[in-house]
């Protein structure tokens, strides 16, 4: 089976301050990854996806993250965070075969302070 | 092009009362699941379904149905509410055949057991 590790519940960060947030998994097959973002009272929008290729994958808002297969990671990162990024940040995994059900983290909550 | 849709948004319950939630797509997306969102825990899969007339248990079924009569509606049932049940309830659906991978999510559900 696989599982998902946000290694960081809450994150305070400055505006315009670099911000990483931190996700491991674990699985004995090849996995898709994925970072979703979720703003208050909304649902859930993908970031950006990790399938193949490059293991640096660029998503919306200015938003990065890398796939380090020996590490089973897959770190967001964001070199100058905004008010606006204020949200919970969900990483999730799903097999490549099958009905690609995710397997979600328990969620990193980023607060921007000005 | 309205998405994924949830209804209702809103939901307060007596203990032993049951209810129906209603997602609808008009993606035209073969696949669809319910989650549920508890603090600290991410998102967990209660059913899916991987096209019409089918169905399927995902990670946290008991306590809950569901039923897939057309392609762009999927229900989920609770027959006897329970507190453990208060949760915000999230539909999401994906097409297959793209090679994308993305589940897009409705704007939830919250619903309240007393």
């Amino acid at each position: 089976a696989q599982s998902v590790t946000q290694l960081d519940s809450q994150v305070p960060v400055f505006e315009e301050a670099p911000v990483e947030l931190r996700c491991n998994y674990s699985s004995s097959v090849s996995v898709y990854l994925f970072w979703y973002v979720q703003y208050p009272n909304q649902g859930l929008q993908l970031l950006l996806k990790y399938l193949s290729g490059s293991t640096l994958v660029k998503g919306i808002n200015g938003f990065e993250a890398e796939f380090n297969k020996s590490q089973t990671s897959f770190h967001l990162r964001k070199p100058s965070v905004h008010i606006s990024d204020t949200a919970e940040y969900f990483c999730a995994v799903t097999l490549l075969q099958g009905a690609q059900k995710l397997v979600f983290g328990q969620g990193t909550r980023l607060t921007i302070n000005p | 092009n309205a998405g994924v849709t949830q209804t209702p948004k809103f939901r307060v319950l007596k203990t032993g009362q049951s209810m129906t939630l209603l997602c609808a797509q008009d993606m035209n997306h073969e696949y669809m699941y319910w989650y549920r969102q508890d603090p600290g825990m991410g998102l967990r899969l209660i059913h899916y379904s991987v096209g019409e007339g089918t169905t399927a248990k995902g990670e946290v079924p008991d306590g809950y149905n569901v039923s897939r009569l057309k392609k762009q509606n999927f229900l989920l049932g609770l027959e006897s509410a329970a507190p453990s049940q208060t949760s915000v309830y999230f539909c999401a659906s994906r097409k297959t055949g793209t090679g994308d991978y993305e589940q897009y999510f409705g704007p939830g559900t919250r619903l309240t057991v007393t």
